[in-house]
């Protein structure tokens, strides 16, 4: 199936601003989530872009170009606490999709 | 609010036998989906339940199959396991807004 595809770790220092892209191929896209998944745990919803445009929550940040089939994930002042993998997902309307395999974050002190 | 729970939360199998997960979603919320999560993988759709009605289903052989009950709660078996559904499987509530509340899943070792 169609899948979104994101780069499989990325590495960052604490305090430091790290963005995660996640790009897509296919018609009738209607959004964008981010999920934020620690180890062992159940994936935790951080955001969702149903139109073009940055949306903001306070430290993370999540951005959708659907004329460039692109979205990002911006996390800013890293904290430790940070470290999870980070997966980006289509709406529940593009159920067919396969979501990103996930993005590890790795921060060092 | 009680979040979503799921059990049992580990299961270990053999080849050729059935498991049934069950999933109670968060109170009120009528929308179950499930997903498999294999190591280094994405999240993969399983099918989705919305009143007691399989409204979407992915891409699985009929081996997996799925129902809700009246009270939301929601039920995936799988039948004649294979070494291949070995994974973590994960349900997911959601009020029909585009955020899905997680449980823990369910760990399947199929030896």
């Amino acid at each position: 199936g169609q899948s979104l595809e994101q780069p499989s770790e990325v590495t960052a220092v604490e305090g430091a601003i790290v963005q995660i892209n996640c790009t897509y191929q296919t018609s009738g896209f209607y959004g964008l989530s981010w999920y934020q998944q620690h180890d062992g745990g159940a994936p935790t919803f951080l955001s969702y872009n149903a139109l073009d445009g940055l949306e903001e929550t306070g430290r993370f940040s999540s951005f959708l170009s659907r004329s460039d089939s692109y979205g990002y994930l911006l996390l800013q002042e890293l904290q430790m606490k940070d470290s999870a993998s980070y997966f980006c997902a289509p709406p529940p309307s593009n159920y067919q999709l396969i979501w990103g395999a996930g993005t590890k974050l790795i921060i060092k002190p | 609010k009680a979040g979503v729970t799921q059990t049992p939360r580990y299961l270990i199998k053999t080849r050729g036998q059935q498991v049934t997960l069950s999933c109670s979603p968060i109170s009120g919320h009528r929308s179950v989906s499930w997903y498999q999560q294999t190591p280094g993988q994405g999240l993969q759709f399983l099918f989705e339940y919305f009143s007691e009605t399989q409204r979407n289903k992915g891409n699985f052989p009929g081996r997996f199959s799925g129902r809700q009950f009246s009270n939301s709660r929601s039920e995936m078996n799988v039948s004649t396991l294979e070494l291949g559904d070995s994974a973590l499987y994960l349900c997911a509530s959601s009020s029909g807004l585009n955020e899905q509340f997680f449980g823990p899943g369910t760990r399947l070792t199929v030896l």
